[in-house]
């Protein structure tokens, strides 16, 4: 099936500071969504993308639907310890099965 | 508070029994999904299920069987020909057409 690729697999950062994470695909996607999942808890949607060039905010975090439909990207800025997880981008490709394809995620670690 | 339920939150069983890993939600939500979540490999799709009395295999569906009774509950059993079942267990449901999936917790299941 469709398959994401998603980047970094896993960041180490310090406190304070912005942090950028990327999702790309290599057909056409109508959808993106981001997901944070804490240790030992289900994901929970942060933001939902639904046409190219969209910019959605929420807290701080920042996420866009490329232009090219064929990727999205999220900005966490300001980094705090709570923000510690695992971020998944999901999305839905233009034409293909309502069931979302999840990229492998990115490992977020923030030192205080 | 609407929601969705896993239980139990952790699981030990002995290699050759199966088990049946609990999925509850009161959000009234029409479809119903079972993921599996091993280290490094993303969330892999099991069951899911649009409607009661009908659900479809994933990708990863041999060695799990499901049953859709009623609208509320996605029970999912990890039978003995599952080779490797040790794994976070995820559910999840949605409303038909939404991409944005409400989980549960997760249930970690160990076999020994």
């Amino acid at each position: 099936g469709q398959q994401l690729n998603q980047s970094p697999q896993s960041m180490f950062i310090q406190e304070g500071e912005d942090v950028s994470m990327n999702c790309t695909s290599s057909s056409i996607f109508n959808t993106w969504l981001w997901y944070k999942q804490d240790p030992g808890e289900g994901p929970v949607l942060l933001i939902a993308l639904y046409k190219a060039g969209e910019l959605t905010s929420n807290g701080r975090l920042t996420a866009q639907f490329g232009i090219t439909r064929k990727d999205s990207f999220l900005n966490i800025s300001a980094s705090i310890p709570s923000d510690v997880g695992i971020y998944f981008c999901a999305g839905r490709e233009t034409g293909g099965s309502y069931i979302p394809t999840f990229g492998r995620g990115t490992s977020l670690i923030v030192h205080p | 508070d609407g929601g969705i339920t896993q239980s139990p939150k952790y699981l030990f069983r002995k290699e050759g029994q199966n088990v049946t890993l609990s999925c509850e939600q009161n959000l009234n939500h029409d479809a119903m999904y079972w993921y599996r979540q091993d280290p490094g490999q993303g969330l892999r799709l099991i069951y899911y299920s649009q409607i009661v009395n009908d659900f479809q295999k994933g990708d990863i569906a041999e060695g799990y069987s499901v049953s859709r009774e009623k609208k509320e509950s996605f029970p999912l059993t990890v039978t003995s020909a599952q080779k490797n079942p040790t794994a976070f267990y995820l559910c999840a449901s949605s409303m038909p057409g939404y991409y944005g999936y409400t989980f549960g917790s997760g249930t970690r299941l160990t076999v020994v």
